[in-house]
């Protein structure tokens, strides 16, 4: 079964609204969680790395007011995208990982995020 | 940067064999991984390679590490429709725990 989950899987709203994505690991405390953008028919990109109880690190490139993380506790991560515009259109997926090195990550099944 | 590719297409027939290859350019390495991806689906972790191995195998798949060359294939043996799927290679830098992420290789399986 999934280890990690993601909700919601897919919203559409229209251009100015914030949108909070939800990334939980199910069945381990997760110190790492990573956020990942992809767009279509693309790779992924890492856009952040979100630690709990500390900020998160932004990829270049990647604005830190407009992609906000928080990793409050062992098991969960969001990602708002605040005032989004069509542009910031995308598959959004989350991963996460426990404290030991190296270990494979496991995903979220991704957020399709249609801004209007 | 480091960099991770692939070929961008395969097209096998049902019951061949599918190879599928990946190089990178990270020499520090450690592990590198192999992920599936259904349309609109999140990705699936098939298997993965620590970077002393050569080879590992796990049912239908079998993964071969060429460190040397720095080339990681996936090889699926008995191919099946469902095994249509765009298929990404990965890696995790040393120190660095995000992955690196090849283009991905759309798998097309022809019945």
């Amino acid at each position: 079964g999934a280890v990690v989950s993601q909700h919601p899987s897919w919203v559409i709203c229209k251009s100015g609204t914030s949108v909070k994505i939800e990334c939980r690991s199910l069945d381990f405390q997760a110190t790492t969680m990573f956020w990942y953008r992809q767009f279509p028919k693309q790779s992924l990109m890492l856009m952040a790395t979100s630690n709990e109880g500390s900020k998160a690190t932004y990829e270049q490139g990647v604005e830190k007011d407009k992609f906000l993380i928080n990793h409050a506790s062992l098991t969960l991560s969001t990602l708002t995208v605040t005032s989004a515009h069509p542009e910031d259109s995308s598959f959004y997926i989350c991963s996460a990982l426990g404290g030991i090195s190296n270990q494979p990550q496991h995903f979220g099944d991704g957020t399709r995020l249609s801004i209007l | 940067g480091e960099d991770v590719e692939q070929s961008l297409f395969l097209s096998v027939r049902e019951g061949d064999s599918s190879v599928i290859n990946c190089t990178y350019t990270d020499s520090s390495s450690t592990y590198l991984y192999w992920y599936k991806q259904e349309p609109g689906a999140g990705l699936q972790l098939l298997t993965y390679i620590f970077s002393n191995m050569d080879m590992k195998q796990d049912q239908r798949l079998t993964v071969l590490l060429n460190k040397k060359d720095k080339h990681l294939s996936l090889r699926i043996a008995d191919t099946q429709t469902g095994d249509s799927a765009i298929y990404f290679c990965a890696e995790n830098e040393e120190g660095r725990r995000a992955l690196t992420f090849g283009s991905g290789t759309r798998l097309q399986v022809q019945p």
